[in-house]
């Protein structure tokens, strides 16, 4: 059974561009959140994505946005790139809120 | 709004020493969760222990036990016998009202 994927692994940016992260969920996992991780800092919740509906956002600008699909697979875009989102990018997923999430192995974005 | 509070930046012991990790948190949810993670060097997040806020039972898992005390809003984490292989940052974390708050994280190096 897969755990959580995420792609890519790495990949550098220039201020400015757009990005899209994806990431597939456990099997059997309906919600998807996703987090940002600065380095040497804990996981900074971005939002949760449940039924291909939002549920609930944290303190992220509009710039960062997200997609869940029927099949629950999850996109991130983040749109006007600035140095400081260079960060690890972290899906986790998991049944409900109630369960402990998995965590994809993240994206490691660079903007340059 | 939820805050996760691990004051403890680093902590250093020798191989089988026990040790603990403070988590202190902060929610105005009545019903939330709370969960340990380990992050070791490789960057995926491993789930280790979860707790409701309304169960305040303390338990032991192998070498993991936990102290969870609603009136102090603690949730102390303690490795028993550590091992080198435990050498890792721990991450505390929180749920409630669909978001997770995560602490900033404690390094914990294991010497042999």
């Amino acid at each position: 059974d897969a755990g959580v994927t995420q792609s890519p692994t790495h990949l550098i940016k220039t201020r400015g561009q757009q990005v899209t992260l994806r990431c597939s969920p456990k099997s059997g996992h309906d919600t998807v959140s996703w987090y940002q991780q600065a380095l040497g800092q804990g996981p900074q919740f971005i939002f949760q994505y449940y039924e291909e509906e939002e549920r609930q956002r944290g303190n992220f600008p509009d710039r960062f946005s997200g997609h869940q699909f029927p099949n629950y697979s999850s996109e991130l875009n983040v749109n006007a790139l600035l140095l400081g989102d260079s960060a690890l990018y972290l899906c986790a997923s998991s049944v409900g809120q109630v369960y402990e999430a998995f965590f994809g192995q993240g994206t490691r974005l660079t903007v340059v | 709004a939820q805050k996760v509070t691990q004051a403890q930046t680093e902590i250093s012991v020798v191989e089988k020493e026990d040790v603990t990790l403070d988590c202190v948190y902060e929610t105005r949810d009545t019903t939330y969760y709370l969960f340990w993670y380990k992050q070791p060097p490789s960057g995926e997040l491993v789930f280790l222990i979860r707790r409701n806020s309304f169960d305040e039972q303390n338990e032991i898992s192998g070498r993991y036990s936990w102290n969870f005390q609603k009136s102090t809003s603690s949730f102390n984490f303690t490795i028993t016998a550590s091992q080198v292989v435990d050498s890792a940052v721990y991450f505390c974390a929180a749920t409630g009202g669909f978001k997770t708050i995560f602490g900033a994280g404690t390094r914990l190096f294991v010497k042999a």
